[in-house]
C-alpha cells in the first residue's frame, strides 16, 4: 500500500505571494489533516478534513486554507504569505480520524518564504 | 495551554534500553498517549499509542502511570537507527466535539556506539 504522498516536497516562494500544497492519503482513508514544522513552535494542528468536510481547526490566521475532494486527496493553501510562514508542512491520514487511531503522516513540503 | 513535557534531549548506548519520559498533567479520560519518532528529513513516524493500559509492540513498549499523568517510552535495546526526535502526543475530543490535540517540543534521542 502506498504511504502518503505530498508535493511539491521544497517550495521557494516571497512574501505575499500565495502558496498551495497537495497531499495524497494512504488509499481508504477518509480523514486528512494538516500541520506545520517550525523549530521555534514545533509541531502545531492546522485542520483536519474528513469527507470533504473540515472538521477540527487549529489556531491559524484565515489566510491558511483548505480542501478535501471526493478521492479524499487534500490540498491546503496559504494567502499573502509571510517570512514566518516558513516551516515543513505535513499531512497526515487515517481511517476515521479518531483519537484512537494511527495517523500516517508523509514527508512534508519545506516552505522557505523570502 | 496544555502541553506535554518531555526533555530537550537524552543520550543512550547501543543495543541498551531507553526509557523516555512524558508528563501530561492536564489529560482528561478519554485522552489517547500517542508516540511518535522523526528522523531529520522526514514526516513523523507512528511508534505506539494506549489509553490506560501498559501497550507493547515490536517497536518498543508504553508504560503508563496509574493517575496517567505521565507515561514513558521503552525501547528495549536501542539502536542507531532509533536516533530520532520523539514526541509524546494527546489526541481526544473536547466536550464541544471538536479535536484536542496536545503536543510537546519532542525529545531528541542520541545513540552511542
Amino acid at each position: 500500500k502506498a504511504g502518503v504522498t505530498q508535493t511539491p516536497r521544497y517550495l521557494i516562494k516571497t512574501r505575499g505571494q500565495q502558496v498551495t500544497l497537495s497531499c495524497s492519503p494512504i488509499s481508504g482513508h477518509r480523514s486528512v489533516s494538516w500541520y506545520q514544522q517550525t523549530p521555534g513552535q514545533g509541531l502545531q494542528f492546522l485542520f483536519e478534513y474528513f469527507s470533504e468536510t473540515q472538521r477540527n481547526k487549529g489556531n491559524f490566521p484565515g489566510r491558511f486554507s483548505g480542501r478535501q475532494f471526493s478521492n479524499s486527496r487534500s490540498e491546503m493553501n496559504v494567502s499573502t504569505l509571510e517570512l514566518g510562514d516558513s516551516a515543513l508542512y505535513l499531512c497526515a491520514s487515517s481511517l476515521f480520524g479518531t483519537p484512537a487511531e494511527t495517523q500516517y503522516f508523509g514527508p512534508g513540503t519545506r516552505l522557505l518564504v523570502l | 495551554d496544555a502541553k506535554t513535557t518531555q526533555p530537550n534531549s537524552m543520550e543512550s548506548n547501543e543495543e541498551e534500553p531507553v526509557h523516555l519520559p512524558c508528563n501530561h498533567s492536564t489529560i482528561s479520560g478519554t485522552d489517547y498517549i500517542h508516540w511518535y519518532r522523526q528522523l531529520p528529513s522526514q514526516g513523523p513516524e507512528y511508534v505506539i499509542h494506549g489509553l490506560t493500559s501498559n501497550v507493547n509492540n515490536r517497536m518498543a513498549s508504553l508504560a503508563i502511570a496509574e493517575d496517567r499523568k505521565s507515561s514513558t517510552l521503552i525501547l528495549h535495546r536501542a539502536t542507531l537507527r532509533d536516533a530520532a526526535v520523539y514526541y509524546c502526543i494527546l489526541r481526544g475530543i473536547t466536550q464541544g466535539g471538536s479535536e484536542k490535540l496536545v503536543f510537546g517540543k519532542g525529545t531528541k534521542l542520541t545513540v552511542n556506539p
